[in-house]
């Protein structure tokens, strides 16, 4: 059973470009978390995500940043104009159907904005 | 709001020797805790969790942590290091049964030979 996986592993975007990171989940797991690291800091909570919903989002910025899971594929993180502030790793985690205490973290995107 | 407080940002140690690295928490209603792993350029792997019962919590290679109520602190410790361990530890608090985890800004945990 593979883990979480995350592609790319690196990304670098110019300030302005658009940036999209993928997170497949466990096989089995219908939860999707997203948190971002920034140097120096513990991880951010950002958005949780059930397929095609949007379960809590009180960590996602207002603007630029948009999530989703689809029913299938998946789950992606938007980035839209991207600032050099966005620069972080951005980890996701799943977690199987009412185990929402365990979750699983994939290796993490580490996203350089130039 | 909850928030999370790791004191220690580096802790050196010695191979074979005792560590115990600091958690405390804010929150004004229950919390369920977390400890996280984080070996270079990979995820988090969780260490242990405390949701209810025993305060002693016993984790994966060895390490245990106590919850305290009284004094708002979830310690983490593993009575023998290895080297293996030089890791970052990130301590973790959960209103709600595992969603929206708000996390410590991490221990960085060097063991040396």
């Amino acid at each position: 059973n593979a883990g979480v996986m995350q592609n790319p592993r690196h990304l670098v975007r110019r300030r302005g470009q658009e940036a999209r990171l993928r997170c497949s989940p466990m096989k089995g797991h219908s939860h999707v978390y997203w948190y971002r690291q920034l140097p120096e800091e513990g991880l951010k909570f950002m958005v949780y995500l059930q397929k095609e919903n949007i379960i809590d989002e009180s960590g996602m910025p207002k603007e630029r940043f948009s999530a989703e899971f689809p029913k299938e594929g998946p789950s992606i993180l938007r980035i839209q104009q991207v600032v050099r502030g966005d620069s972080a790793a951005y980890f996701c985690a799943s977690s199987p159907p009412g185990h929402t205490d365990t979750q699983y973290f994939g290796p993490g995107t580490r996203l350089t904005v130039l | 709001a909850q928030s999370v407080t790791q004191l220690d940002s580096q802790v050196p140690v010695f191979e074979e020797a005792p560590v115990e690295l600091r958690c405390n928490y804010s929150s004004s209603v229950s919390v369920y805790l977390f400890w996280y792993v984080q070996y270079p350029n990979q995820g988090l792997q969780l260490l242990l969790k405390y949701l209810s019962g025993s305060t002693l919590v016993k984790g994966i290679n060895g390490f245990e942590a106590e919850f305290n109520k009284s004094q708002t602190s979830f310690h983490l410790r593993k009575p023998s290091v290895h080297i293996s361990d030089t890791a970052e530890y990130f301590c973790a608090v959960s209103l709600d049964y595992g969603q929206n985890f708000v996390f410590g800004p991490g221990t960085r945990l060097s063991v040396l030979p």
